[in-house]
Formats: C-alpha cells, sequence, structure tokens
C-alpha cells in the first residue's frame, strides 16, 4: 500500500539559507500535517491542512511557510535557517480530518541539519 | 510535552514480558492514538481507539481508555527484541483542531 512520501530524507543548509521539504499524502488523503521533532523530544505541531485550506497552525516560526497544492502534496518553505531548527521534521495525512476518527499515517521524515 | 505525560519515560524488560505503557492527556478527546518510533525513523500508526471505547486489541497489542481519568494504556504482550523502541500516544480533541497532539512517549527496550 502506498504510504506518505516526503522528500528529501536528508538535507543539509547552512545558516540563513532556505529550505523546501515535500511531502505527497496517501492517495485519496485530504488532510496533511506537518511536525517537528527534536533529539529526544516529542513530535510538536506545525501546521496542519484540509482540502487545499490552512486548517490549524501550531508553534511554527514566522520562518516558516507552508501550502497544500492542488494534487494534495504541501510543502515547507523554512527561510533563514537557524541552527536550533536542525531536526526531524514529518508529514502525516488523513482522510477528512481527524475528527471523523480516521488515522493518521507519517512519512519516514526529513532529517534536517542546518550548519 | 503538548499534552501530557506518558508513564514511564523508559522502561527495560526481558524478552516475552509484557510491557505496559500508560499516557495522560489534558483535554476532551475525539480519539487516542499509538505510535511506535524507531530511533531516528518514521512513526509506525499501531491502533486508534475512539472517546466512546474502552478497550481495543490488534495482535499482541492491548489499548485501554479512560476518559474520566484522561488516560490511555498500551499492553505488548510476549514482548520480542524487534518490539524495542519509542512509544507514543497522541490525541485528536473535539474542539475543531485538525492536529494530533503527542505525549512524551516511552522508550521501550527488550533485552534478549
Amino acid at each position: 500500500a502506498a504510504g506518505v512520501i516526503q522528500s528529501p530524507r536528508h538535507l543539509i543548509k547552512e545558516k540563513r539559507e532556505t529550505a523546501t521539504l515535500k511531502c505527497y499524502p496517501i492517495p485519496r488523503h485530504d488532510t496533511v500535517y506537518w511536525y517537528q521533532q527534536g533529539p529526544g523530544q516529542d513530535p510538536q505541531f506545525l501546521i496542519s491542512f484540509y482540502e487545499k485550506m490552512q486548517s490549524d497552525k501550531g508553534s511554527i516560526p514566522d520562518r516558516f511557510s507552508a501550502q497544500q497544492f492542488s494534487d494534495y502534496h504541501s510543502e515547507l518553505n523554512m527561510s533563514s535557517l537557524e541552527l536550533g531548527d536542525s531536526a526531524l521534521y514529518f508529514c502525516a495525512s488523513s482522510l477528512s480530518g481527524l475528527r471523523v476518527n480516521t488515522e493518521a499515517f507519517f512519512g519516514q521524515g526529513t532529517r534536517l541539519t542546518v550548519v | 510535552s503538548q499534552q501530557g505525560e506518558e508513564d514511564p519515560q523508559a522502561l527495560s524488560i526481558q524478552e516475552g514480558e509484557n510491557a505496559t505503557m500508560n499516557c495522560s492527556y489534558k483535554t476532551s478527546i475525539n480519539n487516542l492514538q499509538w505510535y511506535r518510533q524507531n530511533s531516528g525513523r518514521g512513526l509506525v500508526h499501531l491502533i486508534l481507539i475512539r472517546s466512546n471505547e474502552r478497550e481495543k486489541h490488534s495482535g499482541r497489542l492491548r489499548v485501554t481508555l479512560d476518559t474520566s481519568k484522561k488516560s490511555s494504556s498500551l499492553l505488548i504482550t510476549a514482548s520480542r527484541a524487534a518490539d524495542t523502541a519509542s512509544y507514543f500516544c497522541a490525541t485528536a480533541s473535539y474542539q475543531g483542531a485538525q492536529k494530533l497532539v503527542f505525549g512524551q512517549g516511552t522508550r521501550l527496550t527488550i533485552n534478549p
């Protein structure tokens, strides 16, 4: 079965550079979520989209932005990168959001290292 | 943690034993989901339990939910070395939010 695909898997950037992370949800899933996980930490919610509209927003820095496209894939854009942005970034997808008791499935993540 | 505590934070047992992990949360929920994560890898969905359910089984997994105490437990029976991982609970709330809120996770080590 198709899973959530994230690209790239690994990314190394220098401070103040820009990074773009991509997420391709499971086919027919209309909801995408982005999470950030630091070493030894629990995943922290960044932002979610439902039917291409921003649905909820968490602790996402102003330097980050995201969108969901017409084909439901999503991109997380990160500018003016800081050392503290180094983390695992996960994307998840679900069908019709979470309120209808559907599972959210996660991708393998993108490991971002800022040097 | 955004949501609450997982208990214990670390658990080490012998292969074949049962492992129980607990999770507490703060808000009213629509459902609670358990995930497994191998070191530095993706989050694998294990099981979803709805707020109107009290217990659910899937293979060697048994999940309970007590909404009055705002807590859940995950039991892994007959543990195997391959069960070594971190386990997280995550909640989805009624308040219209489209997000899962994660607990801190339990690091489970199964000793052969």
